[in-house]
């Protein structure tokens, strides 16, 4: 088992820049969860996908950010335009049914500049 | 307002000792609690679940959970330097499968 692959591991990119991140769950999970990890404010849930349908994005911080899934096998987390305070570690991470264990990728370390 | 709260520590222990991790959440109707190990500069790690009162016990790790008080709990007997990490602590606020919430996590360090 391949286990969460996160593309790409990091990622520089200049303030204004569009920034996509991408992510391929585990396969037969059916629940997929983006989470943004800093010092300051530790892990936050920004959106979780249940059977390939937004479920929940209250935790996406504004506008610039959005985030889709058009298939079971892949989702992407989108920034633009990117900001400074955007840098952070952006980790994806998926369960299956109703168990609410969830696996991690290795994250996309973020830094805009 | 959904939350979870930990100690940010850092926790020191000597090896071989006993490191005890805490963990309160904010909603009562929760139902599954989950410890995750962090290394530095690595994605957080699934070590623990737990979802009925009482402990559960893996190798040298103990989940204690009192859903009365709204508090988990981590034991690690036998700490080992290799125990140095960041723990997380997770909370499903609802039954259906929706998304874990984390604590901030406590940094544990264990001296040899």
């Amino acid at each position: 088992d391949a286990g969460v692959i996160q593309s790409p591991r990091h990622e520089v990119t200049e303030m204004g820049q569009e920034v996509t991140l991408r992510c391929k769950p585990i396969s037969g999970h059916n629940s997929l969860f983006w989470y943004r990890q800093t010092m300051m404010r530790g892990l936050e849930l920004l959106i979780y996908f249940n059977n390939n349908v937004p479920i929940d994005d209250s935790g996406m911080p504004e506008d610039r950010f959005s985030a889709k899934m058009p298939n079971a096998s892949f989702s992407t987390l989108k920034i633009q335009p990117s900001e400074p305070r955007d840098s952070a570690v952006y980790f994806c991470a998926s369960s299956f049914g109703t168990s609410t264990e969830a696996f991690f990728g290795q994250g996309t370390r973020l830094t805009v500049v | 307002q959904k939350e979870v709260e930990q100690n940010s520590g850092p926790l020191s222990v000597p090896e071989g000792a006993i490191a005890s991790l805490n963990c309160t959440y904010s909603d009562r109707g929760s139902q599954s609690f989950f410890w995750y190990r962090q290394y530095s500069g690595k994605s957080p790690e699934l070590i623990m679940s737990i979802y009925s009162n009482g402990d559960k016990e893996d190798g040298r790790f103990t989940a204690q959970l009192n859903k009365a008080s709204q508090y988990v709990s981590l034991l690690i007997r036998d700490s080992q330097p290799s125990d140095s990490a960041t723990y997380l602590c997770a909370v499903n606020f609802n039954q259906a499968g929706t998304a874990l919430i984390f604590g901030k996590g406590t940094t544990l360090s264990v001296s040899s």
